[in-house]
Order: C-alpha cells, then sequence, then structure tokens
C-alpha cells in the first residue's frame, strides 16, 4: 500500500470547519483512501472513504485531488468530541496500515 | 445493529499464564481481523480469518499467538505463556466480505491485556 504523510498535530476551534491533509503521492489506481480516528485509545472509528471522487456523509467530507496524490478530510463544525487521532489511510487490500496519523486537539 | 464486541476489556495475566480474547463481529459480517496496539504506537495487523479459516496470519508472532474463528461462537485470539512485551490493546474489526478496496472494517472497543 501506498505510504501516506499527514501533521503530527493541528488544533480546531470549537465550531470551526478542521481541514486535515493527508499527503499519497505513491498512490495507485486501484488504491482506496480511508479515513479512522481514535478517540483516546477507544478502538478506531470508521470516517469515510473515497477512490476518485469527492464524498460526503454524516461525519465528514473528503476531497480527493484530481491527481489523486493527496487529499483532504473536512469535519464541517468541529466539537470538543472531535478530539482525536485521525489516521488517513491507502489500501488495495484487507490490511489496514496505521501509521503516526495527525493529533486533532479541539478547543473551546 | 449491534457492533463489533470485545471481551474482557480489561485483562491481567501474570507471566507464563495464558490470554483468550474474545470477539463477536458485527451481524451478518463473515470476516474478522485482529490488530494490536502497543504502547504509543499505531495498530498494527495481526491475523484475518474467515469461518472456520485462518486466511492470513502474516502479522502474527510464529510462536505462543493463535487465532480461531469457528463456524459457531466467537474469534479467539489466543496468547500462550505471556511475557511483558505482549501487554498491549488488541482490537478486533470485522467486515461483511473481502474486497479489494471497498470492504470496510468496522472495530471493536479492545482488549487490553496487562502482563505482571
Amino acid at each position: 500500500d501506498a505510504k501516506t504523510t499527514q501533521p503530527t498535530s493541528m488544533d480546531c476551534a470549537e465550531g470551526r470547519a478542521a481541514n486535515l491533509p493527508c499527503n499519497h503521492s505513491t498512490i495507485s489506481g486501484n488504491e482506496y483512501v480511508y479515513w479512522y480516528r481514535q478517540i483516546h485509545s477507544q478502538g478506531p472509528q470508521y470516517i469515510i472513504h473515497g477512490l476518485k471522487n469527492n464524498e460526503t456523509n454524516e461525519m465528514a467530507s473528503l476531497i480527493i485531488t484530481e491527481d489523486r496524490k493527496s487529499s483532504t478530510l473536512i469535519l464541517p463544525h468541529a466539537t470538543l468530541r472531535d478530539t482525536a487521532v485521525y489516521y488517513c489511510i491507502v489500501r488495495n487490500d484487507y490490511k489496514l496500515s496505521f501509521g503516526a496519523g495527525t493529533t486533532v486537539t479541539v478547543r473551546a | 445493529n449491534a457492533g463489533v464486541m470485545q471481551n474482557p476489556r480489561h485483562l491481567v495475566r501474570r507471566r507464563g499464564q495464558e490470554a483468550r480474547l474474545r470477539c463477536s463481529p458485527m451481524k451478518g459480517h463473515s470476516h474478522v481481523y485482529w490488530y494490536r496496539q502497543l504502547p504509543e504506537e499505531g495498530l498494527k495487523f495481526m491475523v484475518y480469518l474467515q469461518k472456520e479459516n485462518i486466511i492470513d496470519e502474516s502479522g502474527m508472532p510464529k510462536e505462543r499467538f493463535s487465532a480461531e474463528f469457528p463456524k459457531e461462537g466467537p474469534s479467539i485470539l489466543r496468547i500462550q505463556q505471556v511475557v511483558r512485551g505482549d501487554s498491549a490493546a488488541y482490537f478486533c474489526a470485522s467486515s461483511p466480505k473481502q474486497g479489494a478496496g471497498t470492504d470496510t472494517q468496522y472495530f471493536g472497543p479492545g482488549t487490553r491485556l496487562t502482563v505482571l
């Protein structure tokens, strides 16, 4: 699976949008971009995934660049409960490879 | 629809004892994956099972660790003769089917194993 690069940490104000970037410049055509988050050592929580097109669900939006070399996860209205480690994963098989992720802290 | 269930949530064992971790997948899911998270590290894949079959155990230590997913009942991750280095959080995930990239895995709350 392609390697991903994410910022180590970022802060976000409560009520504002949180934009989490992820670089995956070596992604291949059949690899999907998945996002999970882990809140304080709980089990990872699935957020969203996509292949080429932008995706939106009740939790977040995923914007994938046209060349697919990077993507952005958008939490539209961050709350304190969104404080977590966010993982961007590129995969084409069943093994999920979790890196260090981005530690997002939402501040009141 | 209940999520992935794991028990126990916390398990304390002394060195040399056996640890048994259980995972019940989401209803309708027939694929189970085990991951281990050592302190301050990311999750690492251990094993992938379908009912009565081990599909891929490449991430599991060759000795002392075993996994099964019987026809009836939960998946079991078994660690024999535990050592302090086995102390970690063990997460189970399940999916309805195995696909190239569209098969989302849903995780349970994990079992935190502490070896004294």
